[in-house]
């Protein structure tokens, strides 16, 4: 089993959707946890960060933590054709030193206009 | 704010030639440093990463090598290179556990 494992899409859905993407994970030591954001032949941008069970808003993102079900999640309302890109999660053990992420292998989406 | 440059953007390379990918880092001081390759379906593998000067820790055996001279240079180098080790080259930095990754340099081996 893979450490981290998210759905590997693709995935198209119209502007002004709501759309879910998902990462589960085998690793319950885990602590951290990101969302990365990468557009073609780019390099990827941090979107979301947290480090607990819960959410966490940020404009029309919305980064969910499940860590009893060691489960994670983005939420994007209101879906924009600049939204399509390449979404990877990424999670971490530590802080620091030794804070080497974990990828997913990520999910693209497109929104159609 | 901190800024993350790599140089080249994209680079051919026949087989067998050598290879050296340079990324810089401004506006923050001893960050990690890291290097990753991203091919097509594979997601992201670390290949390098620093934790300061002269410090590298390899992640995967392969005909690469990584080089830290200064505290926020570091250099991505190969003496031959392999149709394998085509790729997107990224270089990232942290100083705590959410890393930042610069704009990448495309290589293509043929």
């Amino acid at each position: 089993q893979k450490e981290v494992e998210q759905d590997p899409g693709p995935l198209s859905v119209p502007e002004g959707a709501i759309v879910s993407l998902n990462c589960t994970y085998s690793n319950s030591a885990f602590q951290y946890f990101m969302w990365y954001r990468q557009y073609s032949r780019k390099g990827p941008e941090l979107l979301m960060y947290t480090y607990s069970s819960g959410n966490k808003e940020d404009g029309r993102f919305t980064a969910q933590v499940d860590k009893s079900s060691k489960y994670i999640s983005l939420f994007i309302r209101d879906s924009q054709p600049s939204d399509s890109a390449t979404y990877l999660c990424a999670m971490s053990l530590h802080t620091g030193a030794n804070s080497k992420l974990t990828f997913g292998k990520g999910i693209t989406l497109s929104v159609r206009p | 704010s901190q800024t993350i440059h790599q140089w080249p953007a994209t680079l051919v390379q026949p087989v067998g030639s050598p290879l050296s990918l340079e990324c810089t880092v401004e506006g923050t001081s001893n960050p990690n440093l890291y290097w990753y390759r991203q091919a097509a379906g594979r997601g992201l593998q670390l290949l390098f990463y620093s934790v300061g000067i002269g410090q590298i820790s390899s992640e995967v055996p392969q005909n690469l090598s990584a080089s830290r001279p200064q505290d926020r240079q570091f250099i991505l180098s190969s003496k031959k290179l392999l149709l394998s080790d085509s790729g997107f080259y990224l270089c990232a930095w942290s100083v705590e556990e959410t890393q930042y990754f610069g704009p990448g340099t495309r290589l293509l081996v043929l």
